[in-house]
């Protein structure tokens, strides 16, 4: 199974600030990675897939980066909406597996 | 746009199984993974499996034990049935599609409680 490794747990941020998310992965996923936000209450959304390529509908202000073992995350200015959980997950193997997630909340 | 939509019990027994549907209001796309999905209360996600319009399933081997998937196209729906339950099968149990790899489309979950 491939452990995907989130981190921070929790990032504090303002309204306006760059957000950096990391996933890193217990072997190389290749560029196999989506990202998705979740919102309390709702289910999650996809961002972006195979690490850098936004879904239909994601804002430009989200991009992804990375391959093999380690990608990112990126919101370039927090919007009031974007304070959510965010899970990386990876299609390299054919079990699924995602990260614990990281919480982005307002500082 | 892909609609889905979980639908079964709220409350299950331990040692009881769970058994959840998802209807697809237009209709089987070839090429998907039809996926279930669960988070228990306040913590992670956890890929369950998914079956193929052709009737193969992937099963989590932490599950795969106690799981099965199927799917009626004449009805427009695939269902989950997970055997033995615990209180840790406890979750939101979602379905979703899943094209190459990547989770597009998600039902709002369906909260499962598992409790005598």
């Amino acid at each position: 199974e491939i452990v995907l490794t989130q981190s921070p747990a929790t990032l504090s941020l303002s309204p306006g600030e760059r957000a950096t998310l990391s996933c890193r992965a217990s072997q190389s996923v290749s560029s196999y990675v989506a990202w998705y936000q979740q919102k309390p209450g709702q289910a999650p959304r996809l961002l972006i897939y195979d690490a850098s390529s936004r879904a239909t509908g994601t804002p430009a202000r989200f991009s992804g980066s990375g391959s093999g073992t380690d990608f990112t995350l990126t919101i370039s200015g927090l919007e009031p909406e974007d304070f959510a959980v965010y899970y990386c997950q990876q299609r390299r193997d054919w079990l699924r597996t995602f990260g614990q997630g990281t919480k982005v909340e307002i500082k | 746009q892909v609609q889905l939509q979980e639908s079964g019990p709220g409350l299950v027994k331990p040692s009881e199984s769970l058994s959840l549907t998802c209807t697809v209001p237009g209709g089987f796309i070839s090429g998907y993974c039809w996926s279930w999905i669960r988070q228990p209360p306040g913590k992670g996600l956890e890929w369950i499996g998914c079956i193929y319009y052709s009737g193969s399933t992937n099963y989590n081997p932490s599950l795969k034990s106690r799981v099965t998937m199927s799917m009626d196209t004449s009805k427009n729906q695939f269902s989950l049935k997970l055997s033995s339950v615990t209180a840790a099968d406890t979750a939101v149990y979602y379905c979703a599609t899943e094209s190459t790899g990547r989770l597009d489309y998600w039902g709002q979950g369906a909260l499962v409680t598992v409790s005598s």
